[in-house]
Order: structure tokens, then C-alpha cells, then sequence
């Protein structure tokens, strides 16, 4: 167990809705990152938030926004769901954020678009 | 257990073996690299990592070998058991300032056989 949780487990949905997937980080860890996984592009950052803010950007839809809580917690909002977001969002967290901080991921949520 | 990927490299070994994986990165300007472990239905979880003014660093059982030359990453395994079978991923990242982004390989699924 990695102290990092996420819910739900998992999420089936319909094209257009709108998800909100939620992420605790370890305690003590100030950064949280969240990552895609899927079939054909395998695992890819999307976004960083250190202590309430934004730190780095990867490859993040516009359609798709998140943001840390003063709690520390993170939420990724999905909106207008594609089939194509089906995958598994993996949260991670650090304790500075910093480049050669270890992360830990959390157990995932997998996201179905049906 | 959860896929993560269909056309991933492929490395089967029998037990007590030494496992070798490959992993060749991109961006020649990367200077931190790490070995992620996934096994099936989990999120990655941290192996090892090494620096760019490095060639080699050791674990409990494994090691990581940089050759920065060709740009690639190796990560050994000694007397492979059971429980490392997974998928392994090597991520790299160019560190500096604020930014922050672990890019990451396809990933090898490594199967032991007892």
C-alpha cells in the first residue's frame, strides 16, 4: 500500500458526461501528479499541483482540468467524455514535487466511456 | 488483473534467473531516469532510479545501468522470483527549475516461470 488513495475504484460512463475522480495523497506529501494510462499511448503525465498549485503540464486535454484542495487532496474533472478517454488515471503524490522526488502512485481509477 | 498494454516487449525467464530489460530514451538533454514496477491491477510502484552523472547504481536485487552514449537504460534483475513478474517502465526526466515531467517508456512484461 502505497498511502496514496483514490476513488472510486471504478467509473462507467456515457459520451458527453462529466466525472470528477478524487485523490488523496500520502501524508506529509505536498505534490500531486496525475497520470493516463491507456492501451495505445501507455502511461502519460497530464498535470502537477504543489501545495495548491499548478507546477507542470504535460499532455492534458483542454476538456480535462484539475486542482488541489488546501487539504492537500486533488480532484481531475473530466468533461465531455469521449470513448477515447477510457483508461486508467493514476494519481501519484511527492513530498516536494521536485524532480528527484520518489512518487507513489495510488491504486487507479479506471474510467469506462461508453 | 488489468492489461496495460497490447503490443508490449515481452521477457520470459525461469526462476532463479537474472532478468535483463531494455529500455532506449529520447531526449538526449534527459539527466534523471528511474525503473517503475506495475504489476497487474496496481499503480506503478518505484524500483530504482539513477542520475545522468552516473553509469550504474545498485539495489537489493537489481541494478541500473546508463549508457548515455547510445541512450539507453538497462534494468537487471538477479535470481529472478515469481513476485517480479509485471510490467516495467522506464521513465526519464529533464530536471531544472520549476518543471517537472516523467515521460515514460511502453513498458516490458516480464513473466517468471516457476
Amino acid at each position: 500500500d502505497s498511502g496514496v488513495t483514490q476513488t472510486p475504484k471504478h467509473l462507467i460512463t456515457a459520451t458527453g458526461q462529466r466525472v470528477t475522480l478524487r485523490c488523496s495523497p500520502r501524508s506529509g506529501d505536498l505534490s500531486v501528479y496525475w497520470y493516463q494510462q491507456s492501451l495505445d499511448q501507455g502511461l502519460q503525465f497530464l498535470i502537477q499541483y504543489y501545495n495548491g498549485e499548478e507546477r507542470a503540464k504535460g499532455n492534458i486535454l483542454e476538456r480535462f482540468s484539475a486542482q488541489q484542495f488546501p487539504d492537500l487532496h486533488s480532484e481531475l474533472n473530466l468533461s465531455s467524455l469521449e470513448l477515447g478517454d477510457s483508461a486508467l488515471y493514476f494519481c501519484a503524490s511527492s513530498k516536494q514535487g521536485l524532480a528527484h522526488n520518489e512518487q507513489f502512485f495510488g491504486p487507479g481509477t479506471r474510467l469506462t466511456v461508453l | 488483473g488489468e492489461s496495460v498494454g497490447l503490443h508490449l516487449p515481452t521477457l520470459s525467464v525461469q526462476e532463479g534467473d537474472n532478468s535483463i530489460i531494455n529500455c532506449a530514451y529520447s531526449n538526449s538533454a534527459s539527466d534523471y531516469f528511474i525503473w517503475y514496477k506495475q504489476e497487474s491491477g496496481k499503480g506503478p510502484q518505484f524500483i530504482i532510479d539513477i542520475r545522468s552523472n552516473m553509469d550504474k547504481r545498485q539495489g537489493q536485487r537489481v541494478t541500473v545501468l546508463l549508457n548515455k552514449t547510445v541512450k539507453h537504460l538497462s534494468l537487471q534483475i538477479a535470481a529472478t522470483q515469481p513476485g517480479d513478474s509485471a510490467v516495467y517502465f522506464c521513465a526519464e526526466n529533464v530536471s531544472g527549475g520549476s518543471n517537472y515531467k516523467l515521460t515514460f517508456g511502453k513498458g516490458t512484461l516480464l513473466t517468471v516461470n516457476p
